[in-house]
Parts: structure tokens; sequence; C-alpha cells
């Protein structure tokens, strides 16, 4: 068991729709990422937080909307998206301090039609 | 900037056999850390191993074991005696620490097929 879990694993959304996915790790750790995965290009960091709070946005495009209530869960709010935002989204989770590693999630498979 | 490049976009083994999977990164600082991820079909990643830049001695797991060449820049990962189970996607990463967090860097991976 991973211990990050990610819902749903697939979604089909047209470019008007408004979605959100939604990330949870049991593992007690205080960092959350969101990667974008695309084929053929390396994952892509999107953003990042430490303690519930927003230590990195790597020039994600408005229509992307992240949010941390709390050090376990994590959204990515989705909505007016366009066809190349289809890719696999993955979230991970780390335990602060530079001997720890990244924990990822099983990923949503994400289509804009 | 930092870069990670994987120069291989796909590899073959035959089971039971040795491979080797090369990356290479470009950087600046001194101090950081480096990785190899397995990306099984089944999409979760997972670690495989990890170096840390001020160790010379290079990182083993098992099967797994690194070749790591600072002043060259150079990490690639050795497997040996290849299992059906390693087919996946392999990525090689780097860590680097800023502004209080912890970001990775990717290369593009390698598609690692085993033959039986």
């Amino acid at each position: 068991e991973t211990g990050v879990t990610q819902t749903p694993r697939h979604l089909v959304m047209g470019m008007t729709n408004k979605k959100s996915l939604k990330c949870e790790q049991h593992l007690g750790h205080n960092a959350m990422y969101w990667y974008k995965q695309s084929a053929k290009k390396p994952l892509e960091l999107m953003f990042v937080y430490n303690f519930k709070e927003q230590t990195e946005n790597n020039s994600v495009p408005s229509r992307f909307s992240p949010e941390c209530p709390n050090s376990s869960h994590l959204f990515l709010h989705l909505h007016t998206l366009q066809p190349e935002d289809s890719a696999l989204y993955l979230c991970a989770s780390k335990e602060a301090g530079g001997s720890y590693e990244q924990y990822f999630g099983p990923g949503t498979r994400l289509t804009v039609t | 900037a930092q870069t990670v490049t994987q120069s291989q976009p796909e590899m073959s083994v035959q089971e039971a056999e040795t491979v080797t999977l090369s990356c290479t990164y470009d950087t600046s600082e001194s101090d950081y850390y480096l990785f190899w991820y397995k990306q099984p079909p089944s999409r979760q990643m997972i670690l495989v191993i990890r170096q840390e830049a001020y160790k010379q001695q290079n990182a083993t797991e098992n099967r797994f074991s690194v070749n790591f060449q600072k002043a060259a820049k150079s990490f690639s990962l050795k497997i040996s005696d290849s299992q059906l189970g390693d087919a996946a996607m392999y990525f090689c990463a780097y860590r680097r620490f800023t502004s209080g967090t912890y970001k990775y860097i990717f290369g593009t991976g390698t598609r690692l097929k085993v033959l039986a």
C-alpha cells in the first residue's frame, strides 16, 4: 500500500467543466507536491506545499488552482482546461528534512475533450 | 538552471543479464541528491536508489547499483540479474533545496524491456 492515494484514477472532462483532483497521504508527512506527467516529457513540478503553505508555483496557468487544507490533503481544482492539459497528474508527499524521500500516489489520468 | 538528461528512450535486456541506464545532469551546486525512480505500468512511481553528492561511495540496493561520477556529472543505474518485474520506465532525478523547499527535477525517462 502506497500511503498516498489519489482520486479519481481516471477523469474525462470537457473544456468548460470544473472538476477537482484529490490527494491524501497517510504517512504523517508535511510537504505535498503536484506534478504533471506528459508523454515524452520530464515530470513537471507544478506546486509545492510545506506545512499547508504554498512554497512553489512553477508558472502554472491559473486554470489550475491548488488547495491544501491540512498536511494530509491536497486538491487540484480544474476549470476551463485545454486539450493540452491532458496528462497524468501525480501527487507526492515528503517528510521534512533532506534524508527523507518523496512518496508518490498512483496518479489521475486526465483527458480533456 | 539544473537539467537532467536521459539519452536512452528505450533499452532491452535479457532476463538474468545486466543492463545500465544512463543519466547526466547539469548543476553548479556542490551539495545535492540524485535518485532513480521506477514507474511500472501500474503508474506507481517507486524510489529505486539514491545518492548523496558528498558521498564518494556508490550506492547499492540489492541488484541495483549506481555509478556516480561527480566531476563528469554522470549518474548511471546498473541492474544486475534482471527480472521480468524490472520492466518499467526509469526516471533519473536531481533534488535541490531552495527557498525552504525540496524540488525535484526529472529526466524524460528510459523504458526498460526485459526479455524472457
